[in-house]
């Protein structure tokens, strides 16, 4: 099994440019989430889905936007890249959503750097 | 506002000797704590995680203990390994919106 794929590993945007962070899961599971993680610091929940056709904010939702067509894919978009947006990206999912035995899969990361 | 923090965030070990990582938390609501390790490079890995209805699970060398009078979680590693060198995270569930809150991590260094 693949687990979570994310891709890109690495990218360079400019400020301004807007650009789709792609996240693929092939588990079956319902609950997907995005993370960004910053030097020094744990990881802050961006946007999540408890399955397709439904999203939610998270701590950090502002310039990003996230949708779940399908219960496999969970891309997230920057509107408008911003260098506060420089930083590690994270998908992950997991089934159940969150509780007793809830095992998160997280994919490799995307590391964003807005110049 | 309620967050996860922990104790000390680099912590080096003696290859061999037992490494016992702290978290606080301060959400008395939270029924829910997982821990994370994250190796180099690499997204976070589930370790294990506990019940607010518990005060110790055991896993294979790991078992985490959670003291819900001080808002005290800890992950203790037996015998640890160079393998075991990574970031570690305790997150938990305050019992909303499916979301975990994340501790700044802690660096474990395995010294030869």
């Amino acid at each position: 099994n693949a687990g979570v794929t994310q891709t890109p590993k690495f990218q360079v945007l400019k400020t301004g440019q807007s650009m789709t962070l792609q996240c693929a899961q092939d588990m079956n599971h319902e609950y997907m989430s995005w993370y960004r993680q910053d030097p020094g610091m744990g990881l802050r929940l961006i946007h999540y889905s408890v399955g397709a056709g439904i999203t939610d904010q998270g701590e950090v939702p502002n310039g990003y936007n996230v949708s779940r067509s399908t219960t496999e894919d969970f891309p997230l978009r920057l509107l408008s890249a911003a260098p506060s947006q420089t930083s590690v990206y994270f998908c992950a999912s997991s089934r159940p959503a969150v509780g007793p035995n809830t095992e998160a899969f997280f994919g490799q990361g995307t590391r964003l750097t807005v110049v | 506002g309620e967050n996860v923090g922990l104790h000390l965030p680099t912590l080096s070990v003696q290859e061999g000797d037992n490494s016992i990582i702290n978290c606080a938390y301060s959400n008395s609501a939270s029924d829910y704590f997982i821990w994370y390790k994250q190796e180099s490079g690499k997204g976070p890995q589930f370790i294990i995680d506990i019940r607010s209805n518990m005060d110790k699970r055991q896993g294979q060398r790991v078992t985490v203990l959670l003291n819900k009078t001080v808002k005290h979680l800890s992950l203790q590693i037996a015998a640890t390994q160079p393998g075991d060198s990574a970031v570690y995270f305790c997150a938990e569930n305050p019992g909303s919106n499916y979301q975990l809150i994340w501790g700044a991590g802690t660096k474990l260094i395995i010294k030869p």
